[in-house]
């Protein structure tokens, strides 16, 4: 069984269009993350979740908006696409309440390509 | 400056060699320190996950943290094909902080 998984895996758009992310995952983490690797490999968290409440958000363009329905899921939905937003987006979750103590397990990636 | 800085290589070593990976940082907060391991197209994976100074072994891999110089290190003992992947560090006070990875490669 997958313990954090995100679908797609591969996501092809054109530029201005709206996608979305889903993660889940089965580890019975209280805390889940969104986080971007650019193509040097950088990962950047843009958002952290704790038992459905946001308490991280980076600076990211108020055209990406998380959603956690409760607390084994966090989707990430991203308007008016643009081509600076082709990257990998990693899910991740942790069982700390977002304090960096836990440990972060990461799913496969999505890989978004704006054209 | 970076929180976390780290040489992106690549690193090309024979099989069998001792990999030794390392990473600097800044910010005297950090309190544990992780190493993780990316193939191609995969998710990072962690390897070794430590609290505050000292070392940590785990079969092949040494994890070191050294807070007085503020800098880790992951050693990788008789290397194999299979250890080719990026490696990220990773460390973390209030959020993680990554290094940009280091990409190893080890030749048969």
């Amino acid at each position: 069984d997958t313990a954090v998984s995100q679908t797609p895996k591969y996501l092809v758009t054109q530029m201005g269009n709206d996608k979305s992310i889903k993660c889940e995952q089965n580890l019975g983490h209280d805390t889940m993350y969104w986080y971007k690797q650019d193509s040097k490999k950088f990962l950047k968290i843009m958002f952290s979740y704790n038992n459905k409440e946001l308490i991280i958000n980076e600076t990211v363009p108020n055209r990406f908006s998380p959603k956690s329905p409760d607390k084994a899921h966090l989707n990430l939905h991203i308007n008016s696409l643009e081509l600076g937003d082709s990257a990998v987006y990693f899910c991740a979750s942790s069982q700390d309440a977002g304090e960096g103590s836990g440990e972060l397990f990461f799913g496969e990636g999505s890989r978004l390509t704006v054209l | 400056q970076k929180e976390v800085e780290q040489d992106p290589g690549p690193l090309s070593v024979p099989e069998g060699a001792i990999v030794s990976l390392n990473c600097t940082y800044s910010n005297s907060a950090f309190q544990y320190f992780m190493w993780y391991r990316q193939y191609s197209r995969k998710g990072p994976e962690l390897l070794m996950y430590t609290y505050s100074s000292g070392n940590k072994e785990d079969g092949r891999f040494t994890a070191q943290v050294d807070k007085s110089s503020k800098y880790i290190s992951l050693f990788i003992r008789d290397s194999q094909p299979s250890d080719s992947a990026t490696y990220l560090c990773a460390m973390s006070a209030n959020k993680f902080y990554f290094g940009s990875g280091t990409k190893l490669n080890v030749k048969p």
